[in-house]
């Protein structure tokens, strides 16, 4: 089973709308959480931190799940700017610094 | 955030040929690391490059394929040695402010693109 996992999309969302997607973490003692976008030929940035429980900023939204060991971020109000890959990122509780990444959630709003 | 530079942004290289990254933070940093980001794929951690001293490579990479040097804190470099199609992919380099007690947040370069012909 791999580290962090995310549903790959895309999905395909009209713009206005709300769009919520997850990701699973297999490290029970995992106590930070990230969402990273990533536009296409970029690179990634920090987009949310989850210490506790969750997050919001704005139009998102992040959940974090301890006793299912998952994260979501829900996007409302969907822009065209939010069209993205979102990756999940988990760090790792035996290496320091080394960061999990998931193989990302692929985003598209469409007019 | 630091603001962070790489260079080159892309490079077309020869099979067997070496090409070295060069990371540059506009302040000092307690923590950089290199990844790599193959075509349609996620980020791998190379290495923590540490300063000082030699850096901590993650399982599947080795320091006579990938050197890394950090002179100071605000500076690093990674050599792709030997170079092959392979190595085709997108190098990243991405630092962590610890000293800031923004613990496990990295900020990421803009990317090298190199393609290995």
């Amino acid at each position: 089973r791999k580290e962090v996992e995310q549903d790959p999309g895309p999905f395909n969302v009209p713009e206005g709308a709300t769009v919520a997607f997850n990701c699973t973490y297999s490290n029970s003692a995992s106590q930070s959480f990230f969402w990273y976008r990533q536009d296409c030929r970029k690179e990634p940035k920090l987009l949310m931190s989850v210490y506790s429980s969750g997050n919001e900023d704005g139009r998102f939204t992040a959940q974090l799940n301890r006793a299912s060991q998952y994260i979501s971020l829900l996007i409302r109000d969907s822009k065209l700017s939010d069209s993205a890959t979102y990756l999940c990122v988990v760090p790792s509780t035996d290496s320091w610094g080394k960061l999990q990444f998931g193989a990302g959630t692929q985003v598209v709003v469409t007019p | 955030s630091a603001v962070i530079s790489q260079k080159p942004s892309r490079d077309i290289c020869q099979r067997g040929t070496s090409l070295t990254i060069q990371c540059q933070v506009d302040s000092q940093v307690t923590m950089m690391f290199w990844y790599r980001q193959q075509p349609g794929q996620s980020l791998t951690l190379i290495a923590t490059a540490n300063q000082g001293s030699e850096a901590t490579y993650e399982s599947g990479f080795v320091i006579d394929k990938f050197p890394i040097s950090r002179p100071n804190l605000t500076f690093s470099t990674l050599t792709v040695s030997n170079m092959s199609p392979e190595d085709s992919s997108i190098y990243l380099c991405s630092v962590e402010d610890r000293d800031r007690g923004s613990y496990n947040e990295q900020f990421f370069g803009p990317g090298t693109r190199l393609t290995v012909l």
